[in-house]
């Protein structure tokens, strides 16, 4: 079965630190992965997309990594702020088709 | 600007009334999408249309019918109403069906069904 699995489900940091989001995914054959952030509230904005050969991708203070051997993709965030504070989701598209599944996501909360 | 958008952003019913769900993209995409996200955060794409043709009904009851004008728009209009259709609804766009394509949400609809 096709799944996109995240870990943790929700995560809180003191603001500055960094953290590190988990995704794990059963899809296959995939052809590309993508992350999102999703404030409370709002539509889910497009933060990095990877083909299957890719194996990291930055935009600013977000950097992905994928391992498409192990089925693995993490986000990490430097320098977290309070902005960052919101729901990060894991997406897979299935090879061939235009089917996108999602992962149920973590919630980050980052404080002062 | 706004680049995608939908109307009205909270709506309250009754069950068993009908309700319309307007989107708007003024991004000349050719792509469009209507997600639902349920009480647990999780996202599913419910329909996806490519110049106004349809490409993808993910198993949606068929009280569901989108509607698609012209490029620009997409709306989705449902029939008899059930509890179980709560739910924030969000409408996206792409530039093609491309599955490289970044896509972009509008602000969601939150659908309460009393």
């Amino acid at each position: 079965k096709n799944q996109v699995e995240q870990s943790p489900q929700s995560l809180i940091i003191l603001e500055g630190k960094n953290c590190t989001l988990q995704c794990n995914y059963t899809v296959s054959p995939f052809s590309n992965l993508r992350w999102y952030k999703q404030d409370t509230g709002r539509g889910p904005v497009s933060l990095t997309i990877m083909t299957f050969s890719e194996n990291t991708k930055s935009n600013g203070r977000y950097t992905a990594t994928l391992d498409a051997d192990t089925k693995q993709s993490s986000l990490h965030i430097t320098a977290s702020q309070l902005s960052d504070s919101a729901s990060y989701i894991c997406v897979v598209n299935l090879s061939g088709t235009y089917k996108y599944i999602f992962g149920t996501g973590t919630r980050l909360k980052v404080l002062a | 600007d706004t680049a995608v958008s939908q109307t009205p952003k909270y709506l309250v019913t009754q069950m068993g009334n009908d309700k319309s769900i307007k989107c708007e993209q003024n991004l000349g995409h050719d792509t469009m999408y209507w997600y639902k996200q349920d009480s647990k955060k999780f996202l599913k794409i419910m329909f996806s249309y490519n110049n106004k043709e349809l490409i993808i009904n993910e198993t949606v009851p068929n009280r569901f019918s989108p509607k698609s004008p012209d490029k620009a728009h997409l709306n989705l209009h449902i029939n008899s109403l059930e509890l179980g259709d709560s739910a924030v609804y969000f409408c996206a766009s792409s530039l093609g069906l491309g599955v490289n394509n970044e896509q972009f949400f509008g602000p969601g609809t939150r659908l309460t069904v009393l």
